[in-house]
């Protein structure tokens, strides 16, 4: 079935390194995605990673990937204040469009 | 802003009302989709449209009549709905296919069922 988790809180001061952590159930995912959602706004895709890959780096951002254990994380380097939001963790399978989404983590970013 | 337009931001509706959402997009999509959103659960999928055409109906009640007249417009007609049903409706296009796909989201309704 598909079950994607996600704590629901996460606090971090100014300049420290945020990680959020998403597992998942599907081991068939194909793709796995982390947006993003200001107050008062719609999701924005962050980033993606294609499940034959275990590391993809974007800047300030790092995906990690345990396929084995099916564990998702996003590291935000220096997290800013203008980072604070809910992270959701997705995935699709197959490569189609059908999403599946996390509860989502609320990061707050304390000075 | 996204691209994708919702309307309206808010809605407050008695549960004998029918009202209807509206989702607007000119990105060039051919995909759309309603999502709800409430607070501590995950992004529940409603309805997938691909190319006009319905394919995904995830076990919505019947309350619920999604209705997609084009590529670019996705409504949400409601009617008969409970206090449950107040949430955050949020509307996604991407394009469609086997390749990862952005999905482009609105801002979102926030609906009230009093």
């Amino acid at each position: 079935g598909e079950d994607v988790e996600q704590s629901l809180f996460l606090s971090v001061r100014e300049g420290d390194s945020s990680v959020i952590n998403c597992t998942y159930t599907d081991s068939s995912s194909t793709y796995l995605y982390w947006y993003k959602q200001e107050p008062g706004a719609g999701l924005q895709l962050l980033t993606y990673i294609f499940s034959n890959m275990d590391m993809k780096q974007d800047q300030r951002l790092t995906v990690l990937l345990n396929k084995k254990d099916k564990h998702l994380s996003l590291r935000i380097a220096d997290t800013q204040t203008g980072d604070s939001a809910i992270y959701f963790c997705a995935e699709s399978i197959g490569g189609g469009n059908k999403l599946t989404f996390g509860t989502g983590t609320q990061l707050k970013v304390e000075l | 802003e996204t691209g994708v337009t919702q309307t309206p931001r808010h809605l407050v509706m008695g549960m004998t009302n029918k009202k209807s959402l509206k989702c607007e997009q000119h990105l060039g999509h051919n995909a759309m989709y309603w999502y709800k959103q409430s607070a501590k659960k995950p992004l529940e999928l409603m309805f997938v449209y691909n190319f006009k055409e319905q394919t995904e109906n995830n076990s919505v009640p019947s309350r619920f009549s999604p209705e997609c007249p084009n590529s670019s417009h996705l409504f949400l007609h409601l009617h008969t709905l409970q206090p449950e049903d107040s949430a955050l409706y949020l509307c996604a296009s991407s394009r469609a296919g086997p390749t990862p796909t952005e999905a482009f989201f609105g801002q979102g309704t926030r609906l009230t069922v009093v």
